[in-house]
């Protein structure tokens, strides 16, 4: 149980276009989604927070236009990078929780390459 | 903020051995999980423990919460177990995970 799905697992694209992650919980219901970005050789940093049907939290230095979050559902929230620039390279991790206090349930991730 | 810090941050074992990671954190904590990260970037949830012992097969891992550790044991190790371990840890202020640096293990055939 407690799956996680996230897709496309890579993208490759060219500078300005906009980039949608997806992420979802196929046998549980997430109250909370959270998204991380991973940079080679380092930690995951928390970028912002969403629980279904409010607006994310964002975390500081994270531009909230730049990466637009969406948690329509309790089983889906949405991560689009808009205008994508090479220094929005990154590997970018999804989680999910059913509750507070409870696990977090990991994606596979996003490898996100802009040309 | 709570601060998370792991040792060692790099460790090379010889197939077999036996090794133990630590987690130590600056406030109390609510839950406290540990993960593998394998070389493809996905993240296995090992343990979820905010406090206690827990054991699946070679791993283990114990949690003291009132003096704010987590010790996670690899016991004969395998080529397969290289890969970068992570605690986080959700604190008592906040409604989010925070992560340590990781250690990265390398098992040598």
């Amino acid at each position: 149980g407690a799956v996680v799905s996230q897709h496309p697992s890579r993208v490759i694209c060219k500078s300005g276009t906009s980039v949608k992650i997806e992420c979802r919980s196929l046998d549980f219901q997430a109250t909370t989604m959270f998204w991380y970005r991973q940079f080679p050789k380092q930690s995951l940093m928390l970028m912002a927070t969403s629980n279904e049907g409010s607006k994310a939290t964002y975390e500081q230095g994270v531009e909230k236009d730049k990466f637009l979050i969406n948690h329509a559902s309790l089983t889906l929230s949405t991560l689009t990078v808009t205008s994508a620039h090479p220094e929005d390279s990154s590997f970018y991790i999804c989680s999910a929780q059913d509750g507070f206090n409870q696990p977090q349930h990991f994606g596979d991730g996003t490898r996100l390459s802009i040309l | 903020g709570i601060q998370v810090e792991q040792s060692p941050p790099d460790l090379i074992l010889q197939e077999g051995a036996n090794s133990t990671l630590r987690c130590i954190f600056s406030d109390s904590v609510n839950n406290l999980q540990w993960f593998h990260q394998n070389p493809w970037g996905q993240l296995i949830n090992l343990f979820y423990i905010p406090s206690g012992t827990k054991q699946n097969g070679r791993l283990s891992a114990t949690t003291v919460a009132t003096e704010r550790y987590s010790l996670l044991y690899i016991s004969s190790s395998q080529t397969t177990d290289s890969g970068v371990y992570f605690c986080a840890v959700g604190y008592t202020g906040g409604f989010k995970t925070i992560f340590g640096a990781g250690t990265r293990l390398f098992v040598k055939a």
